[in-house]
């Protein structure tokens, strides 16, 4: 079945680091990536997506591009800020199945130190 | 667009009591809606998905009696945990499907206590 295998956490910068969160999956389709957030005590947030091989979404500083041939999907952010610190989750969603039900992985804890 | 909404986002009951929470959709209309349970420090568990119109499809092993799932309105799904025990304390979160789109948007949360 479709999986998701993400870094374990806690990351812990200094504001202004540079980030790296990696994400690996497995799907026996064409899946949709996706990595969402969350702040404390908060839902989910969508972060920023992409549908398709060598696509890239980018959103608030944060990027991943999809990668089929290492199939990664890897968040990455130039300089962190002590904002950005939250869970955040790398998912799958594979249409083949009929479901759209998202596959996440199991988040990753951001912690950046002003 | 695409705003969930849920209500309440904090709750505190008293063990043996039922509590509802309501999931609506904002601005679209979602045919599907999805529950999920998340544990301190925990990725999200799916619950199950709740259809308009139609039975609520659970997961394996999260009991159906215990989480009682209604999707009336292409709207509002809520979900109600009967006979509510410190156990089923949890974040309870929803989602809803943007209908033609690969996507979910998710709701805050809804933080359970049971006392």
């Amino acid at each position: 079945g479709d999986s998701v295998t993400q870094m374990e956490g806690p990351v812990t910068l200094s504001e202004e680091a540079f980030l790296t969160i990696n994400c690996t999956y497995t799907a026996t389709g064409y899946p949709s990536l996706f990595w969402y957030v969350q702040y404390p005590g908060e839902g989910l947030q969508l972060l920023l997506k992409a549908t398709k091989a060598d696509d890239k979404g980018s959103n608030k500083g944060f990027e991943a591009t999809y990668r089929k041939e290492t199939t990664s999907f890897h968040l990455e952010k130039g300089s962190v800020q002590v904002s950005d610190s939250a869970v955040y989750f790398c998912a799958l969603s594979d249409p083949a199945g009929g479901s759209y039900i998202p596959t996440f992985g199991r988040g990753t804890s951001l912690i950046v130190h002003p | 667009g695409a705003v969930v909404s849920q209500h309440p986002s904090w709750v505190i009951c008293k063990s043996g009591t039922s509590v509802k929470i309501e999931c609506r959709s904002l601005d679209f209309q979602a045919t599907t809606m999805f529950w999920y349970r998340q544990f301190p420090k925990q990725s999200l568990m799916l619950m199950a998905t709740s259809n308009e119109g139609s039975k609520a499809t659970y997961e394996q092993g999260v009991e159906k009696d215990k989480f009682l799932i209604n999707h009336a309105s292409l709207t509002l799904s809520t979900l109600t945990v009967t006979s509510a025990h410190p156990e089923d304390s949890s974040f309870y979160i929803c989602s809803a499907r943007l209908p033609g789109y690969n996507e979910q948007f998710f709701g805050p949360g809804t933080r359970l206590t049971v006392l």
